[in-house]
């Protein structure tokens, strides 16, 4: 099994709201990823969990803050976003961060209004 | 300088043809992996096909292959016998195992289309 799912599908927020976009994998992968996607273009690269500790931040504005509880578990909180901030967000995982492939969930399409 | 590069922003293709995407890479890491995604508009990135750079054969994987020239830099996606569901854009990407560890490369992609 290859599937790594995210809740919501589709989240609606104002500037001032505060949310949670949920990432889960059963795959026993060590290395967790968020991703935003704008239309049409490739994914851009935002967090890199490895071993459940923070390896990569991309410069990503602090609206944004990763959390990963445990192993299976991946979580990006929102607060205070722009309505440039609207986009999709993939979830992906891998075995580890070397060479692997990485398996990505569905997506969640954001927007902020 | 782009690390990957898709020079076919579209395509179209007649079903039940074959269709070839082309991708480019430069890396100077020796231990590297292709991968090529599929992506359609309901917006999940689907894992098609993987090539190690280590791989002596071109991988396949049912009706999608990997043209892989090492020597060229090239990893170009085949498709055989197109279908209408495999509409979509198609990301190029590569992973560096040594360096730059956990990032994964993308091109800007193709979109395909297929025509009945």
């Amino acid at each position: 099994d290859t599937e790594v799912t995210q809740t919501p599908k589709h989240l609606v927020m104002g500037m001032t709201n505060k949310k949670s976009l949920k990432c889960e994998q059963h795959m026993g992968h060590r290395a967790m990823y968020w991703y935003k996607q704008k239309a049409k273009k490739p994914p851009e690269l935002m967090f890199v969990y490895s071993y459940e500790k923070l390896s990569i931040n991309e410069s990503v504005p602090s609206r944004f803050s990763p959390e990963c509880p445990n192993s299976s578990l991946l979580n990006l909180h929102l607060h205070a976003l722009q309505p440039e901030d609207s986009a999709l967000y993939l979830c992906a995982s891998s075995q580890y961060t070397g060479g692997e492939t990485q398996y990505f969930g569905p997506g969640t399409r954001l927007l902020v209004l | 300088a782009q690390k990957i590069t898709q020079t076919q922003p579209g395509m179209f293709v007649q079903e039940k043809e074959a269709v070839t995407l082309d991708c480019t890479y430069d890396t100077s890491d020796p231990s590297y992996g292709l991968f090529w995604y599929k992506q359609p508009s309901s917006g999940e990135m689907i894992f098609l096909i993987y090539q190690g750079s280590y791989d002596q054969q071109n991988a396949t994987e049912g009706r999608y292959s990997l043209n892989f020239q090492k020597a060229r830099k090239s990893a170009n996606l085949v498709i055989s016998a197109s279908q209408l569901g495999d509409s979509a854009m198609y990301f190029c990407a590569m992973r560096e195992g040594d360096t730059n560890a956990g990032k994964s490369t993308f091109g800007d992609g193709t979109t395909l289309t297929v025509k009945p």
